[in-house]
């Protein structure tokens, strides 16, 4: 089946811990994105990736870091310097940057105390 | 700054209604509109919408886009408990590598 895997579906951390969330999609696609949804709003872009070994930062980069080693792969790390991490963590994927039709993953709902 | 404005934030019907949602937009360079539906996890993908005036359908879901007056309607024709979900819409802009800005989402609850 292809699609788009995110793991873990729920996780927990301490406050100033950094945490890495997966992302793994086997449709080849190019793209690759990272956004959040905090309830009552919309999704926020984050980071997205056109290429292997490419990345740009979205509209709330700060806090956050990403690579792309892998055209499958695209790991969000959530670090202690972002001052709002509880959310829920989406990444999503299109067959290329100009493809705006975007497949989206299951989530991963984030809870930092 | 670019945003996406979605109307009803939330909205309870019964089935068979026919309900309309509503999507404004203020993108620069903008290129297309995009819905999708989102239950309990990942959006789904409902319709793309480049052209002013031409009708998208899918069963009993439509959308259409009005670039003259920046918006965009969902329409659920015949609703059912399966409907109920967060519609997100979403703009996308030329040459920034598929960025899309999303709307808040309208909770759409359909009761029996």
């Amino acid at each position: 089946d292809g699609g788009i895997t995110q793991s873990p579906k729920y996780l927990f951390r301490k406050e100033g811990q950094n945490v890495t969330l997966s992302c793994e999609q086997n449709l080849n696609h190019d793209a690759m994105y990272w956004y959040r949804q905090d309830p009552g709003q919309g999704l926020r872009l984050i980071y997205y990736s056109q290429i292997v070994n490419d990345f740009q930062k979205g509209d709330i980069a700060e806090g956050y870091s990403v690579s792309r080693e892998k055209k499958e792969s695209f790991p969000l790390t959530v670090t202690s310097a972002q001052k709002n991490p509880t959310a829920f963590y989406l990444c999503a994927s299109s067959i290329t940057v100009s493809s705006y039709e975007q497949y989206f993953g299951p989530g991963t709902r984030l809870t930092v105390t | 700054e670019d945003k996406v404005v979605q109307s009803p934030l939330s909205l309870v019907v019964h089935e068979g209604d026919t309900v309309t949602l509503n999507c404004s937009y203020e993108v620069t360079n903008f290129r297309s509109l995009l819905w999708y539906k989102q239950e309990k996890k990942a959006p789904t993908f409902l319709f793309m919408l480049t052209s002013s005036g031409i009708e998208k359908k899918s069963g009993r879901l439509s959308s259409i886009l009005d670039k003259k007056e920046l918006f965009s309607i969902l329409n659920i024709t015949a609703t059912q408990t399966g409907d109920s979900a967060i519609y997100l819409c979403a703009g996308s802009i030329y040459n920034q590598g598929g960025k899309l800005i999303f709307g808040q989402g309208t909770e759409l609850s359909v009761k029996p």
